[in-house]
């Protein structure tokens, strides 16, 4: 099992660009979550989804969007990437009863 | 609304020095609570997790963390730390009415010196 896989590992964004962040998870969970993790403010929540055909807002929405595509998959897009959107991003999946939470390996943006 | 603090952002002790880290939230309701590790350059796993049961709680590594109730505090032990345990420790709260929304502190750097 692969677990959760990210892609891409890093990218770099000049202002005003858009990208898509893909995660995929092969452990049949039905939860979902995007975080950005910053110096010294831990991880903050993007958006979630609950399981399949649902998505929610996070703590820290704004200029951000998501798709769970099926099951396995939920992608973060950046519609317009702004420099405070520089950050390490980790996708993260967790089953229906524990919330113990099983995270990628991180995507780290740089937006100039 | 739900809070996790962290009491040190950062930490630095010797070999076989013991280690606590402290974690406090801010809850009413039931929690589950979590302590993840995340090493250089690798992303966060699992170290130990209380839901219920026994306040003490072992994880991974010879690492385990004590829940107590009526101080919101959910701290982080070891006897004897090591060189292969400087990493960053997130402690984190997911209250029963927070549904899928896990709350994690700022972390804390730990730097073990050989």
């Amino acid at each position: 099992n692969a677990g959760v896989t990210q892609t891409p590992k890093f990218q770099v964004l000049k202002t005003g660009q858009s990208m898509t962040l893909q995660c995929a998870q092969d452990m049949n969970h039905n939860s979902m979550y995007w975080y950005r993790q910053d110096p010294g403010m831990g991880l903050r929540l993007i958006y979630y989804s609950a399981s399949e055909g649902t998505t929610d807002k996070g703590e820290v929405p704004n200029g951000y969007n998501v798709s769970r595509l099926n099951k396995r998959e939920f992608s973060l897009r950046l519609e317009s990437a702004a420099p405070s959107q520089t950050s390490v991003y980790f996708c993260a999946s967790s089953g229906q009863k524990t919330y113990e939470q099983y995270f990628g390996p991180g995507t780290r943006l740089t937006v100039t | 609304a739900q809070s996790v603090s962290q009491h040190n952002h950062h930490v630095i002790l010797s070999e076989a020095a013991s280690l606590e880290l402290g974690c406090n939230y801010s809850y009413g309701g039931t929690v589950n609570l979590f302590w993840y590790v995340q090493y250089p350059g690798q992303h966060l796993q699992l170290l130990l997790k209380y839901f219920s049961g026994d306040p003490l709680v072992k994880g991974i590594k010879g690492f385990e963390a004590e829940f107590i109730k009526s101080k919101f505090s959910f701290n982080l032990r070891k006897p004897s730390v090591q060189w292969s345990d400087t990493a960053e420790y997130f402690c984190a709260v997911n209250g029963n009415t927070g549904g899928f929304k896990t709350i994690f502190g700022a972390g804390t750097r730990l730097f073990v010196k050989a």
